[in-house]
């Protein structure tokens, strides 16, 4: 699976937009974008996922770059609860079913 | 619906004892995984289910491990003579559409392991 880099930490205040970046510069044409986030003390939790267009739901949006090198997850406006890890993840079509975690980002809000 | 399930949420043994982790995954879901996320490690695969398939035991670190999962439901992780290096969160997760790039998978709350 190719390979993700995120930054170890980041912070936000509150009711604040974030830009959480993700580098994938060895993205192949089948990798999909997800992402992940793990609360503290908690399993990791789905956020959101993409292929090239730039996606929305409820809970983010993920901005895709024209080449794929680069996705970039956006919280519209961080509350106390979005403090978490938040892990971006390739996926393979037709590669394993597994999900391979890197350090993620440590995103602390604050007050 | 109900998430995935795991108990014991918190589990402390002694050294060379064997302990057994369980997971109740959501109703329905044919994929079954599991991973453990230790201080020095992160966040790693150790095993996987899926349906009647034999399962993906290549992220198991020794052979003390070693899982099954009944019915294509229930799963138990076993970890025989444990060591303190095996101290760590347990965490479990199932998904109903693992052959897809675009499935999702849904993680149980873990199991803390602590060996003395």
């Amino acid at each position: 699976d190719a390979k993700t880099t995120q930054p170890n930490s980041m912070e936000s205040n509150e009711e604040e937009p974030v830009h959480l970046p993700c580098n994938h510069s060895t993205i192949s044409g089948t990798d999909y974008i997800h992402w992940y986030r793990q609360l503290p003390s908690q399993g990791p939790e789905y956020v959101i996922h993409g292929l090239t267009s730039n996606v929305n739901n409820r809970m983010a949006s993920l901005a895709i770059a024209e080449d794929r090198k680069s996705s970039t997850l956006i919280l519209h406006r961080a509350t106390l609860r979005d403090a978490a890890v938040y892990y971006c993840i390739l996926k393979t079509q037709g590669g394993s079913e597994k999900l391979v975690f890197g350090k993620g980002t440590k995103l602390t809000v604050n007050p | 619906g109900a998430g995935v399930s795991q108990s014991p949420s918190n589990k402390v043994t002694e050294k060379g004892k064997d302990v057994e982790l369980r997971c109740d995954p959501i109703s329905g879901h044919t994929a079954l995984y599991w991973y453990r996320q230790s201080l020095g490690q992160g966040l790693e695969f150790l095993i996987y289910f899926q349906g009647n398939s034999a399962p993906d035991k290549s992220g198991l670190p020794s052979d003390r491990f070693s899982a099954e999962r009944t019915g294509g439901s229930v799963s138990t992780l076993t970890i025989q003579r444990t060591q303190q290096e095996d101290s760590a969160v347990y965490l479990c997760a199932s998904s109903a559409f693992p052959l897809q790039v675009a499935d999702t998978q849904y993680f149980g709350p873990g199991t803390r392991l602590t060996v003395l």
